[in-house]
């Protein structure tokens, strides 16, 4: 079946420093792609997605972009900051359905 | 604004009694959807309907039952709640079709004494 693979930390940063979490996934067909944040306390909530290949979906500095060739989504930031602190969750949509298929998530603290 | 809300946001129950978590969504999705998170094991799907009248069972459905009477809620019971049904619940809600994204609700803690 379909399954996401990401980097579980958790991941510390200092202010300002380059972010980078990688996502792999496995899926058949042509799976859209997301990436979800958690605060403390909170839901989920989306960051950004992208539906093809190719596509680069951007949100908050956040980039990702969706390479079919390496089945990979990885999470960028330039520059994070300490409200940045979060869990980030890598997910797949289904080609065929409509469920998602979760990774396990990677916690990051940044540290001013 | 349209949202999804869910109640009780905290909620402490005794081993064996039967719990229902309410879940409310005002974004007028066909999809509603029940996850569990622990630590280690990430979101896991319970129960998920496609609509009304419409359910189906997710990876980990063992001991939770769902119904769907309308497009709104998407109520979860445990029947018999067990130690191990400890953890923090999440509904969420999206359109029809292939790669709608998910909307979540705050979530439910639930402790089984």
């Amino acid at each position: 079946g379909d399954s996401v693979t990401q980097m579980e930390g958790p991941v510390t940063l200092s202010e300002e420093a380059f972010l980078t979490i990688n996502c792999t996934y496995t899926a058949t067909g042509y799976p859209s792609l997301f990436w979800y944040v958690q605060y403390p306390g909170e839901g989920l909530q989306l960051l950004l997605k992208a539906t093809k290949a190719d596509d680069k979906g951007s949100n908050k500095g956040f980039e990702a972009t969706y390479r079919k060739e390496t089945t990979s989504f990885h999470l960028e930031k330039g520059s994070v900051q300490v409200s940045d602190s979060a869990v980030y969750f890598c997910a797949l949509s289904e080609s065929y359905g409509q469920n998602f298929v979760f990774g396990p998530g990677t916690r990051l603290s940044v540290l001013p | 604004d349209a949202e999804i809300t869910q109640s009780p946001r905290h909620k402490i129950t005794e081993t064996g009694r039967q719990v229902t978590l309410a879940c409310h969504q005002t974004w007028n999705h066909n999809n509603m959807f029940w996850y569990r998170q622990d630590l280690g094991h990430g979101l896991r799907l319970i129960h998920y309907s496609y609509g009304v009248q419409d359910t189906n069972k997710g990876e980990v459905s063992d001991g939770y039952s769902v119904s769907r009477s309308n497009t709104e809620d998407l109520p979860l019971t445990l029947e018999s709640a067990a130690s191990s049904q400890t953890s923090v619940y999440f509904c969420a809600s999206s359109l029809a079709g292939p790669g709608a994204e998910q909307y979540f609700g705050p979530g439910t803690r639930l402790t089984v004494t």
